[in-house]
C-alpha cells in the first residue's frame, strides 16, 4: 500500500473540460511534488511545494494550475488540455525537501485527452 | 550540475541469474543516490539509497548497490533474479552541501526476466 494516495486513478477528458487531480499524504511531509511521466520515460518535474508554498514551477503551461490547500493535500487543476498532455501524473512527497531524503510516490493518475 | 546515466535501456536475464543494472552519476558536490523501481500501473518505489554512510547499501527485495566514488558509479545488483523483479528501474541523484535537492532521474532500465 502506498502512503501517498492519488485520485482518480484514471481520467478521460475532452480538450474543453475542467478537472482536478488530487493527492493526499499523512506522513507529515512538508515537501510535495507533481511529475508528468510518459511511457518508458523517467518522471519530469512540474511543480514543487515546500511548506505549502510553491517553490518551483518548471515552466509548465498555465493550463496546469497547482494548489496546496494544507500540508496534507495537493491538487492539480486542469483546463483546456492538449492531446500531448496525455500521460501518467505522479504526486510525491518528502520530509522537508532537503537533499538525501527519498521521495514517496503515489500510484498516479492516468490521464487521457480526447 | 548533476546528471545520471543508465547504461542499457533494456536488460534481459534468466530467472535465477545475476542482475546488474548500471548507473553512473555526475555531481559537483557529494551526491545522494537512489534506486527506484516502478511496476506496471504503479508509482515509483524506493529500493535503496546512499547518503554517505556505508558504501555498500542493502535494499528491499534482495537488491544492493555499491557507491564507488573513483568510478562515479552506483550499480544495482541482485544475486538471483525472480520473475517478480521484472519492472522499470530508475537511478536518481540529488546533491548535498547546499546543492540541488531536486532529484535528477536516469532514463530508466527495463529489466526483463525469462523463465
Amino acid at each position: 500500500d502506498t502512503e501517498v494516495t492519488q485520485t482518480p486513478k484514471h481520467l478521460v477528458m475532452g480538450m474543453t473540460n475542467k478537472k482536478s487531480l488530487k493527492c493526499e499524504q499523512h506522513m507529515g511531509h512538508r515537501a510535495m511534488y507533481w511529475y508528468k511521466q510518459k511511457a518508458k520515460k523517467p518522471p519530469e518535474l512540474m511543480f514543487v511545494y515546500s511548506y505549502e508554498k510553491l517553490s518551483i514551477n518548471e515552466s509548465v503551461p498555465s493550463r496546469f494550475s497547482p494548489e496546496c490547500p494544507n500540508s496534507s493535500l495537493l491538487n492539480l487543476h486542469l483546463h483546456a488540455l492538449q492531446p500531448e498532455d496525455s500521460a501518467l501524473y505522479l504526486c510525491a512527497s518528502s520530509q522537508d525537501g532537503k537533499g538525501g531524503q527519498p521521495q514517496h510516490f503515489g500510484d498516479g493518475t492516468r490521464l487521457s485527452i480526447l | 550540475a548533476q546528471s545520471v546515466t543508465q547504461l542499457g535501456s533494456h536488460v534481459s536475464v534468466s530467472e535465477g541469474a545475476l542482475v546488474l543494472l548500471r548507473c553512473n552519476y555526475s555531481s559537483s558536490v557529494p551526491p545522494y543516490l537512489f534506486w527506484y523501481v516502478q511496476y506496471p500501473n504503479q508509482g515509483l518505489q524506493l529500493l535503496l539509497k546512499y547518503t554517505s554512510a556505508a558504501t555498500l547499501v542493502k535494499g528491499i527485495n534482495g537488491f544492493e548497490a555499491e557507491f564507488k566514488k573513483s568510478e562515479t558509479s552506483f550499480h544495482l545488483t541482485k544475486p538471483s533474479a525472480h520473475m517478480s523483479d521484472a519492472a522499470e528501474y530508475f537511478c536518481a541523484v540529488t546533491e548535498g552541501s547546499g546543492g540541488s535537492y531536486i532529484p535528477t532521474f536516469g532514463r530508466g532500465t527495463s529489466l526483463i526476466v525469462h523463465p
